[in-house]
């Protein structure tokens, strides 16, 4: 069974550049959510998708957006990058629609460094 | 809103003591909830969770209890390892949302 992968690994763009940032969910999984850690910090929810549809969505603007593939595999796209874009963003997939009570599985993560 | 707080670390362990780390909630409802590890340039692994009052999650000798009354879930072990090293991430989840609330995180550092 193959986990949850995200690439790039690191990223290094310039403020105002477009990035985008890919995941493949776990086979059998469905349901795939992207949180974004900033140093020190804790995951914060950006958005989740569910059979290739958004299903609920953090504190983020718009130029944060994604997309989910037949495959279930996402994207993450951040558009119009500031500098305190500057994280580790993390992929998580799960076998349901967002079950409350189900774990999420995490991928490594990409590393993105807005200069 | 839902929120969930940690304590503060880092945490510095002499290798076989007793670990507790605090976790108190926030929530509406009847969350689930959930201990997660971040290992050196890992992403996060679940370590345990409880999704009802009084459940009690365990795994590897880590072990947390749902408390309602205190609305808490607190992670202890028994004896730590030098290889339990690593950053705790309390979190939970609510029914009708799809999202997890993550703690701030609390590091673990295990001396031999």
């Amino acid at each position: 069974e193959t986990g949850v992968t995200q690439s790039p690994t690191h990223l290094i763009k310039t403020r105002g550049q477009q990035v985008t940032l890919r995941c493949s969910s776990q086979s059998g999984h469905n349901t795939v959510s992207w949180y974004q850690q900033a140093l020190g910090q804790g995951p914060q929810f950006i958005f989740q998708y569910y059979r290739e549809e958004e299903n609920g969505r953090g504190n983020f603007p718009p130029r944060f957006s994604g997309l989910q593939f037949p495959n279930y595999s996402s994207e993450l796209n951040v558009n119009a990058l500031e500098l305190d874009d500057s994280a580790l963003y993390l992929c998580a997939s799960s076998p349901t629609g967002g079950g409350f009570s189900y774990e999420q599985y995490f991928g490594p993560g990409t590393r993105l460094t807005v200069t | 809103g839902d929120s969930v707080t940690q304590m503060e670390g880092p945490v510095t362990l002499s290798e076989e003591a007793f670990l507790t780390i605090n976790c108190t909630y926030t929530a509406t409802g009847y969350p689930s909830l959930f201990w997660y590890v971040q290992y050196p340039g890992e992403g996060l692994q679940l370590l345990l969770k409880a999704t009802k009052a009084d459940d009690k999650g365990s795994n590897k000798g880590f072990e947390a209890t749902y408390r309602k009354e205190t609305t808490s879930f607190h992670l202890e072990k028994g004896s730590v390892q030098v290889s339990d090293s690593a950053v705790y991430f309390c979190a939970l989840s609510s029914s009708g949302t799809y999202k997890y609330i993550f703690g701030t995180g609390t590091r673990l550092k295990v001396l031999a």
